[in-house]
């Protein structure tokens, strides 16, 4: 069954704790990318990666860190410099031409 | 400064009726256009597309339409339905550089009244 994975669906963080969002994808696309949306917002992109072992910052990237270790992840930490997590998180792959398709999303809640 | 503008937050339609949604932008240089559909708490769904040679494409009830010269785009849901109600989002493609990004607008919410 192919498709985007991302866990968990909920995520709580405490103060000054960081937290890692896991995007995993097994239809064998080469670019993996994270998004987050804010309410009433679009989309805002905060990392990219086009290829294993090589990321991009996006636009807004402070506050967070990636690796891409291996094709099928994308792991993505939110810092305690984020100093304003709470959104909903998308993971998107594509082909690296143009299309993207993306997970069912993270929550990320600040207790 | 938003490059990939919607300037409608949200449209109603009634059943059976047509849906437009609009979509402007100012770099002329994006090459493909995207739209995709949102669902609260979920993902977004990839809907339809254009490349910037063409100027219509048709996937059974949507069809969207590319005005290049206005730098314009549309997406037409016909007969439109209650399970289209949505947040409609329209993306370009920057072929800018090595890594191509999608720059998004802020979204259209679609409510389609029975």
């Amino acid at each position: 069954d192919g498709g985007i994975t991302q866990s968990p669906k909920y995520l709580f963080r405490k103060e000054g704790q960081n937290v890692t969002l896991s995007c995993e994808q097994n239809l064998n696309h080469d670019a993996m990318y994270w998004y987050r949306q804010d309410p009433g917002q679009g989309l805002r992109l905060i990392y990219y990666s086009q290829i294993v072992n090589d990321f991009q910052k996006g636009d807004i990237a402070e506050g967070y860190s990636v690796s891409r270790e291996k094709k099928e992840s994308f792991p993505l930490t939110v810092t305690s410099a984020q100093k304003n997590p709470t959104a909903f998180y998308l993971c998107a792959t594509s082909t690296g031409i143009e299309t993207q398709y993306f997970g069912p999303g993270t929550r990320l809640l600040v207790l | 400064d938003q490059q990939v503008k919607q300037n409608s937050p949200s449209l109603s339609v009634q059943e059976g009726r047509i849906s437009i949604l609009n979509c402007d932008y100012t770099n002329s240089m994006f090459d493909y256009f995207l739209w995709y559909k949102k669902y609260p708490a979920e993902g977004p769904t990839f809907l339809i597309s254009i490349s910037s040679i063409k100027d219509k494409n048709e996937d059974g009830r949507f069809t969207v339409f590319l005005n290049k010269s206005a730098k314009h785009l549309s997406l037409h849901i016909v007969p439109s339905q209650p399970g289209d109600s949505a947040v409609y989002f329209c993306a370009a493609s920057d072929p800018a550089g090595n890594n191509r990004k999608l720059i998004w607008g802020l979204g259209t919410s679609l409510a389609v009244n029975p």
